[in-house]
């Protein structure tokens, strides 16, 4: 069955430091984003990603953020300053078109921020 | 307005029973509701969904049953085993393909199973 990965699964950095979270959507997949969850908190939208470009973005995906989709199949996430509070899961997903497809999300990367 | 209330927070059901998970919302531009499982260190997965033209749908042991006037959607788990423990998200999202919906998630219901 396919299915969305992400790299590193777990990721510490330094404040201020520059971190990468790198995903592989499902190959025929059109839509890709990024969410979030504080720990033992809710899933947060972030942003969205749709024909090389953002569609929609959260409040929580100020300017320290960025995506990208440098080739046919990764989708990134770029946090430039990393802070405490960015410590979090990070979950990458894809949606497929149809009437009730939805979006499939990968295992995560967690993100700690020291 | 974006906001989806869940409830309950935490959930026991004894090995059999049904579990019975609820969510309200405000924004009535939502048009797809979809419920997802979560164990632990794990990303979401998508259990099942709904749109707003019909009032139930069945899959399984699982049913999403959607009132569309009370702006509310459960999610009912039959003959709950073990295997469900988990943590249940319902979500919601609005416009075009429901892959392309950025979806607002409730804050979660803890499912406790017990043998």
């Amino acid at each position: 069955e396919p299915e969305v990965t992400q790299t590193p699964s777990h990721q510490v950095t330094q404040m201020g430091q520059e971190v990468i979270l790198r995903c592989v959507p499902i190959s025929n997949h059109l839509y890709f984003y990024w969410y979030r969850q504080i720990l033992g908190q809710k899933v947060e939208f972030l942003v969205s990603f749709y024909n090389n470009e953002i569609s929609e973005k959260s409040e929580i995906f100020d300017d320290q953020f960025s995506v990208e989709r440098p080739d046919g199949s990764n989708f990134t996430l770029k946090i430039r300053s990393t802070k405490l509070e960015d410590s979090a899961m990070y979950f990458c997903a894809s949606g497929g078109s149809g009437t009730l497809q939805g979006a499939f999300f990968g295992q995560g990367t967690r993100l700690t921020v020291v | 307005q974006q906001q989806v209330k869940q409830s309950p927070q935490s959930l026991i059901v004894q090995k059999g029973g049904i579990s019975i998970i609820n969510c309200a919302y405000e924004n009535t531009a939502f048009d797809y509701f979809p419920w997802y499982q979560q164990f632990p260190g794990k990303g979401p997965a998508l259990l099942i969904a709904i749109r707003p033209d019909v009032s139930e749908k069945k899959e399984g042991r699982f049913t999403i049953s959607f009132n569309k006037s009370a702006k509310q959607f459960s999610l009912h788990i039959m003959d709950s085993q073990p295997g469900d423990s988990a943590t249940y998200f319902c979500a919601a999202g609005s416009g075009p393909d429901t892959g392309r919906r950025a979806l607002t998630f409730g804050s979660g219901t803890r499912l406790q199973v017990q043998p």
